[in-house]
């Protein structure tokens, strides 16, 4: 089974401060994403990426950025944390554009409180 | 852009009742479906997709969906909910490289 990794189960950040949100998938996947995910408003998604230094915005991706430099990892970047992006963040991952994908696989996620 | 609209935020039912949860979705164009669910503490996990042939989909716990292309609908259904169904449901439609959720159902079966 494909398994997404996310580093930190939670995390508590102040104002201001640059956080870094690790993702790895261990199954070769081109497509990785990062959504978050708020009540009553879903999964949003932020940023994603098909290939390795390859990124696209997503819906909401102010205050964000993203790196890929290797395949398997996708990161997570808050430039300078504020209390609104205290949120669940959910790292994805799938395979290319087939007609037999299952959908993605998600990461258990990070839990981050901005203080 | 596609977007997906679920028209109930919160459910509430007794075991054995019966469930239907609606997803409407915006997309002129070939999509694929799915439903996820998300445990209480857990991640989210594929509860079944739809792709192409019969619009009448089961998946995994005794859930089905039927996909209705005229009505842009993919509504979730269980005959007779249990208490171990009480989680939280998205329902999702991809178009290219992109899934779109809608704002989730949650759901909650009282014993």
């Amino acid at each position: 089974d494909v398994k997404v990794t996310q580093s930190s189960r939670y995390l508590v950040k102040r104002t201001g401060e640059k956080v870094f949100l690790e993702c790895v998938q261990d199954m070769d996947h081109e497509n990785m994403f990062w959504y978050r995910q708020d009540p009553g408003l879903g999964l949003r998604l932020i940023y994603f990426s098909y290939d390795v230094k390859m990124k696209e915005k997503g819906d909401i991706p102010e205050g964000y950025s993203v790196s890929r430099e290797k395949k398997e990892r996708f990161s997570l970047i808050l430039e300078s944390a504020s209390t609104n992006q205290t949120s669940m963040y959910l790292c994805a991952s799938s395979l290319s554009q087939i007609p037999s994908n299952y959908g993605y696989t998600f990461g258990s996620g990070t839990r981050l409180t901005v203080v | 852009a596609q977007s997906v609209s679920q028209h109930n935020h919160h459910v509430i039912l007794s075991e054995a009742a019966s469930l239907e949860l609606g997803c409407n979705y915006s997309y002129g164009g070939t999509v694929n479906l799915f439903w996820y669910v998300q445990y209480p503490g857990q991640h989210l996990q594929l509860l079944l997709k739809y792709f192409s042939g019969d619009p009448l989909v089961k998946g995994i716990k005794g859930f089905e969906a039927e996909f209705i292309k005229s009505k842009f609908s993919f509504n979730l259904r269980k005959p007779s909910v249990q208490w171990s169904d009480t989680a939280e449901y998205f329902c999702a439609v991809r178009a290219g490289n992109m899934l779109t959720f809608g704002g989730g159902t949650r759901l909650m079966v009282k014993p």
